[in-house]
């Protein structure tokens, strides 16, 4: 059972557009979402993260929007250039516990063309 | 450089062999945590220890799959009796006591079972 559904898998945009990732969640559980990017043969990268008592965070050129009754979450990234190419997983956790192991979507590759 | 780092960054190993990963957290970082990659797919939790302690395993460590942190700084992944289907990045990271919720990773090894 996929926790955490990604889309688009795949994302082409141009230099200066707006990218969207877009993930859904079903444990309603969760209450920690971080966005996560990876280059090739590096490890993930915390790029940006939201608590569900927030519906938008931005950091820079990246914002998180956050619908917790549609149990949905988004990256957009702004003004997107050819260094943000790479793969972008969200993610989500849950303090129960206290371990707050990640659930990862399957990841998004954006190439964003010059 | 201080952030997390995982040897070797790559290894080949016929099926049947053993292999064994290492991990050095960031220094002060009271958790690890191991993570399996697979291509085209998000990291998937297998374990993690808090110091020496390990807290939880994932029902993907088989038996085959042991891990190490005697001495709650580094440490070690075994895989006995590799199969090609252990063929994956192997993902390490770390994560500081009152901030479990942001991880940071190591760079990986790649293990390809041949």
């Amino acid at each position: 059972q996929q926790q955490v559904k990604q889309s688009p898998q795949s994302l082409i945009v141009q230099k200066g557009g707006i990218s969207i990732i877009n993930c859904a969640y079903e444990n309603t559980a969760f209450d920690y979402f971080p966005w996560y990017q990876q280059f090739p043969g590096k490890g993930p990268a915390l790029l940006i993260a939201i608590r569900p008592d927030v519906s938008e965070k931005k950091e820079g050129r990246f914002t998180i929007s956050f619908n917790k009754s549609a149990k949905q979450f988004s990256l957009h990234i702004m003004d997107s250039q050819p260094g943000d190419s790479a793969t972008y997983f969200c993610a989500a956790s849950t303090a129960t516990g206290g371990s707050y192991i990640p659930t990862f979507g399957r990841g998004t590759s954006l190439i964003v063309h010059p | 450089d201080t952030g997390v780092s995982q040897n070797p960054r790559h290894k080949i190993t016929k099926r049947g062999q053993n292999v064994t990963f290492r991990c050095d957290p960031i220094s002060e970082h009271n958790r690890l945590y191991w993570y399996r990659q697979t291509l085209g797919q998000g990291p998937e939790f297998l374990t993690y220890f808090q110091n020496e302690a390990q807290l939880e395993k994932s029902r993907l460590l088989s038996d085959r799959f042991s891990a190490e942190r005697p001495k709650g700084s580094f440490s070690t992944l075994e895989i006995q009796r590799t199969e090609q289907g252990d063929s994956a990045m192997y993902l390490c990271a770390s994560s500081l006591k009152g901030q479990h919720y942001e991880q940071y990773f190591g760079p990986g090894t790649r293990l390809t079972v041949t």
